[in-house]
């Protein structure tokens, strides 16, 4: 079964302090990996799509790379604007159905 | 502007009533989905359609159903035999089924009163 697990579960962080989420996946036949970002009662806005180890996507003060077995979304010099919370998933090919696994989520909140 | 529109964006329910959340997509996406998301827990996958009059079963198909009679909408009916309906639920689409990434719409928060 495809797993996806976020670390810290929440991180707190000064204006310009930078630091990095982790995404750690087990999934049969990765298609890709997905980086959402997510306000509070708003649905999921799509950040990033990685298809390989080595893969890196930047966007602002966001970059998100992958190896074989986790992503890392960096956050360099975070905004109070940047508070939200992360979500990764993967989608899967094993057996005969696609399939997007979600983890939990990394709340992230940046102080002025 | 193109997206995926949610509504209601509030829905209270009483018990043993069925209730119908609305998704269009004016994407010209293929693929669309219904996900469930409770505090602390991940997405889960209610029901997902590929194409035009075609839907499966996710994860938590039990107490839900949907139909896709046209290609920009997939309605989802939350019925009195799903028995913590309570959350909020998300559309998605995609370009195509297992191929792409998902855009969301805004969701709807189901409260059973």
């Amino acid at each position: 079964e495809d797993q996806v697990t976020q670390s810290p579960e929440a991180l707190r962080l000064q204006e310009g302090e930078s630091s990095s989420l982790n995404c750690s996946y087990t999934v049969s036949g990765l298609r890709g990996l997905f980086w959402y970002r997510q306000d509070p009662g708003k649905g999921p806005e799509f950040l990033f799509t990685l298809y390989s180890a080595g893969e890196e996507k930047e966007k602002e003060r966001l970059k998100a790379t992958l190896t074989k077995k986790e992503s890392f979304l960096h956050i360099t010099a975070p905004k109070p604007e940047d508070s939200a919370t992360y979500l990764c998933a993967v989608l899967g090919s094993g057996g005969s159905n696609y399939k997007l696994t979600f983890g939990k989520g990394t709340l992230l909140t940046v102080n002025p | 502007d193109g997206g995926i529109t949610q509504s209601p964006k509030y829905l209270f329910r009483k018990e043993g009533q069925n209730v119908t959340l609305s998704c269009e997509q004016n994407l010209n996406h293929d693929a669309m989905y219904w996900y469930r998301q409770d505090p602390g827990q991940g997405l889960r996958l209610i029901y997902y359609s590929q194409i035009v009059n075609d839907f499966q079963k996710g994860d938590i198909a039990e107490g839900y159903s949907v139909s896709r009679e046209k290609k920009e909408s997939f309605p989802l009916t939350v019925t009195s035999a799903q028995k913590n309906p309570t959350a909020f639920y998300l559309c998605a689409s995609s370009t195509q089924y297992g191929n792409t990434e998902a855009f969301f719409g805004q969701g709807t928060r189901l409260t059973v009163v």
